[in-house]
């Protein structure tokens, strides 16, 4: 069984640039959500996919946007970036949304963003 | 925004040592509370998913309890080994974040030998 892969593992762009990231659910798994952790904070959470739909976001703009694909590996896509938007991201796949079940999530080992 | 806070944000403690640390959230729309492990240059490892008020879960030298109508929950440490260094996540589900996962800040235990 593959686990939650992500790639790249290390990424440095300027401010204005765009982003994409990528994650790879793990085997069975159709729900992929994803978390930025900043600096001495806790993941925090973005937005949710369910079977290629967008199933829930969090307090992030517009400029934050994602992808899930048929085979239920996702994107995340962060347009205009900013200096605040360096941190890691994390992706986390699981069996099901869970609304009203609770599904244990399994984590990536993240992207760390810089941006300069 | 739903508060989750953990405490200490990190601790040292020494090796055969027991330790404890907490995790508060809201104590109304409780839905589930889990706990993650993450070691350093790892993915964040689910330990616990809690869902009654009193739980008390076990997975060999690390349990955890749950007191959905205060709003806590600790997770213990028995005889600390150095692998047991890593930052401890809490999150809280609840219906009012539509069932996604409020983190904690974390507590980072660093086990000394």
């Amino acid at each position: 069984e593959t686990g939650v892969t992500q790639s790249p593992t290390h990424l440095i762009k300027t401010r204005g640039q765009q982003v994409t990231l990528r994650c790879s659910s793990q085997s069975g798994h159709n729900t992929v959500s994803w978390y930025q952790q900043a600096l001495g904070q806790g993941p925090q959470f973005i937005f949710q996919y369910y079977r290629e739909e967008e199933n829930g976001r969090g307090n992030f703009p517009p400029r934050f946007s994602g992808l899930q694909f048929p085979n239920y590996s996702s994107e995340l896509n962060v347009n205009a970036l900013e200096l605040d938007d360096s941190a890691l991201y994390l992706c986390a796949s699981s069996l099901g949304p869970g609304q009203g079940m609770t599904y244990e999530q399994y984590f990536g080992p993240g992207t760390r963003l810089t941006v300069t | 925004i739903l508060n989750v806070e953990q405490s200490p944000q990190s601790l040292h403690v020494q090796e055969g040592d027991s330790t404890n640390f907490t995790c508060s959230f809201p104590s109304s729309n409780f839905y589930a509370l889990h706990w993650y492990r993450w070691e350093t240059a790892k993915s964040p490892e689910a330990l616990f998913v809690m869902t009654l008020n009193g739980d008390e879960k076990k997975k060999g030298r690390i349990s955890a309890t749950l007191n959905t109508k205060e709003g806590y929950s600790y997770l213990y440490i028995k005889g600390s080994q150095p692998e047991d260094s890593a930052t401890y996540l809490c999150a809280f589900e609840s219906p009012s974040n539509d069932y996604k996962l409020s983190f904690g800040a974390g507590t980072t235990v660093t086990v000394r030998a």
